[in-house]
Formats: C-alpha cells, structure tokens, sequence
C-alpha cells in the first residue's frame, strides 16, 4: 500500500538545537517528493520539491535530502520562529493527480 | 502579494444545512485543488481542476459533496446536506500546473457542523 510516514510527530528542540525530521514513504515510481511548513491557523507553504535520490537542497537553516526510500529535512540552529508542523507528501507515478501527504512532525523550538 | 483567497475564514452550522466555501485563486494560476484536513487523516485531495474543468473528484462524496469552478477566479465548494463528520478544515489551493509543482495553499475554512 502506498504510504508517507513521518516521524517524530512531536518535537521539541532549544534554540541552536539541530536536528532532523523523517519522512518515509512506500510508493512505485517516485517523481516528485515535497516538503510543506504549516503554521497554525494558516495553509501549508511550500518549502522544496525533490526529484531523485541524492539530491540535496537548502533554504536559511534547512535542508532537506532524498533517498530511495526516505526523506530528511535537516534543521541548523534552530530559531523560535522555526516552529511549526512540517508535512510531507509524495507524487508517484501511480496517482497522476495526487499527493499522498503524512501527517506532519510538529516542530516547537524554545529560546 | 498574490495569494489565494478563501471564504468564510469559520463556519459553524446545523447538521442537514448547506454550506459553500468560496476561493479566489491566485490570478494566472490555471489548477486549482480542494483539500480537508482533520488530525486523524491528515490532508486529502478532494477535487482537483485545470482550466476549469474538474480532471479528479474522486476524493470526494459525491451524494453531498460538489466542486465548480463557474470562472476563472472563483472555486466553490458545497456540501448538502453538511453532517458532523464533515467537521474538519478545508484548503483551496492553486499552481501553475499540476500535483507535480508547487501549490498555493489558502487559509482555509474551518467548518464545525453541530
């Protein structure tokens, strides 16, 4: 079946604490896998698209990378305004006109 | 600042009543998606329109659910008759293309249904 996991789905990290966020997915045929920061009360926002294993790409303190099998986004030191739920979703060659979306890492960054 | 406009922002209505949600995408955009969103499932495509025309609403049910876009700049969303389980938020989205971009996503429209 195919499936986006993302894990943790809670975390909780001090400010200049980097860490990463998982995503993990099952698909046939990946062509494209994004990463989404959703703030509270507001529509999910576009952070990367990645297309094949071994790419890399970064914006401020994030980055995010690709494998066959899982997706990381890498957070460098940490900000508070780095808070927020992170989602996952992955566009395969099964489901021309869907994203299967995981249910998100909710990030809270102390300072 | 170009973004996609969705009303109303809360909707609290009686179960069996009507509600249309209304979004503007963002002008040029030529696909536009409907997506809800509840803790236990996450997101979930509803419908999804290029030029106009609805290309998928298979996430959608249909003896309650419709999706039309009458012009370019606005996208409604209907449910008839609403029930309780129709609780959730609702997100337009707008691209350029398809599910293989970027989406746009709107503020959405958090509706309870007592």
């Amino acid at each position: 079946e195919d499936q986006v996991t993302q894990s943790p789905e809670a975390l909780r990290l001090q400010e200049g604490e980097s860490s990463s966020l998982n995503c993990s997915y099952t698909v046939s045929g990946l062509r494209g896998l994004f990463w989404y920061r959703q703030d509270p009360g507001k529509g999910p926002e576009f952070l990367f698209t990645l297309y094949s294993a071994g790419e890399e790409k970064e914006k401020e303190r994030l980055k995010a990378t690709l494998t066959k099998k899982e997706s990381f986004l890498h957070i460098t030191a940490p900000k508070p305004e780095d808070s927020a739920t992170y989602l996952c979703a992955v566009h395969h060659a099964g489901n021309n006109r869907k994203l299967i979306w995981g249910l998100g890492t909710s990030l809270a960054v102390n300072p | 600042d170009a973004r996609v406009t969705q009303t109303p922002r809360h909707k609290v209505t009686e179960m069996g009543q009507e509600v249309t949600m209304r979004c503007q995408p963002i002008l040029g955009h030529n696909t536009v998606f409907w997506y809800r969103q509840t803790m236990m499932q996450g997101l979930e495509l509803l419908a999804y329109f290029r030029n106009r025309a609805p290309l998928d609403d298979s996430g959608m049910p249909k003896d309650r659910f419709s999706a039309e876009m009458p012009d370019a700049t606005l996208a409604t969303l209907k449910i008839q008759p609403s029930e309780p389980r129709d609780s959730a938020v609702y997100f337009c989205a707008s691209g350029l293309r398809g599910v293989e971009t970027e989406a746009f996503f709107g503020q959405g429209t958090r509706l309870t249904v007592v």
